[in-house]
């Protein structure tokens, strides 16, 4: 099973800043075959990017996926107001798995 | 639209029984996969299992292997889970997720989730 491992846990940011959340896997994820979602609180999973670097329908564009292999990288160029919520990534190059979350609050 | 709609939470003790219910619209339901994902409280996400579009396969999650049962009904555009056997430790947010690309792929759509609590 692939594990997937999201750093920080936390990331304290203020509107207007760059975020940059981590997923590293324990080994290489098939086909770059990542996805990314947004959680906030009481609501379901959003989805956000596929295949690493695909955004959804939807999706701004301040989101952006990258990476290959083992390490990939969710980047939100400034941050809005509404993008303080709960990230999660997910492969599914081998079955699927997901990583712990990052918290990205306001500072 | 895709929407999915979950019924069927509720309240049970170990040992239990209970049955979920996805019903989904705004697709062409048996042409696609679909899943259980599941969030403990204040947890994080763990996919429980997916059935194939014709209901020929089926894919379950480890923790929940041979206690859980999911099937599906075209002609009603219903997805099930039959949870048996139920521990405290499946107590969480039941998600009915639409995945794409394999049928254990990424989740384009999501349900807002049925609570199962499993407690004496």
């Amino acid at each position: 099973e692939i594990l997937l491992t999201q750093s920080p846990g936390t990331l304290s940011l203020s509107p207007g800043e760059r975020a940059t959340l981590s997923c590293r896997a324990s080994q290489s994820v098939t086909g770059s075959y990542l996805a990314w979602y947004q959680q906030k609180p009481g609501q379901a999973p959003r989805f956000l990017i596929n295949g690493a670097s695909n955004r959804a329908t939807g999706i701004p564009d301040r989101f952006s996926g990258s990476g290959s292999g083992t390490d990939f990288t969710l980047t939100i160029s400034r941050l809005e107001p509404e993008d303080f919520a709960v990230y999660y990534c997910q492969q599914y190059g081998s079955s699927l798995t997901f990583g712990g979350g990052t918290k990205v609050e306001i500072k | 639209e895709v929407q999915l709609l979950e019924s069927g939470g509720g309240l049970a003790q170990p040992g239990g029984s209970l049955r979920l219910s996805c019903a989904a619209s705004g697709f062409t339901f048996s042409n696609f996969a679909v899943s259980w994902v599941r969030q403990a409280p204040g947890k994080g996400l763990e996919w429980v299992s997916t059935i194939s579009g014709s209901g020929g396969s089926t894919y379950y999650a480890d923790s929940v292997k041979g206690r859980f049962t999911i099937s599906r009904d075209n002609s009603k555009d219903t997805l099930h889970l039959q949870v048996n056997s139920l521990r405290a430790e499946d107590t969480a947010i039941y998600y009915c997720a639409r995945p794409r690309h394999f049928d254990l792929g990424y989740f384009d759509s999501w349900g807002q989730g049925a609570l199962v609590t499993v407690s004496s």
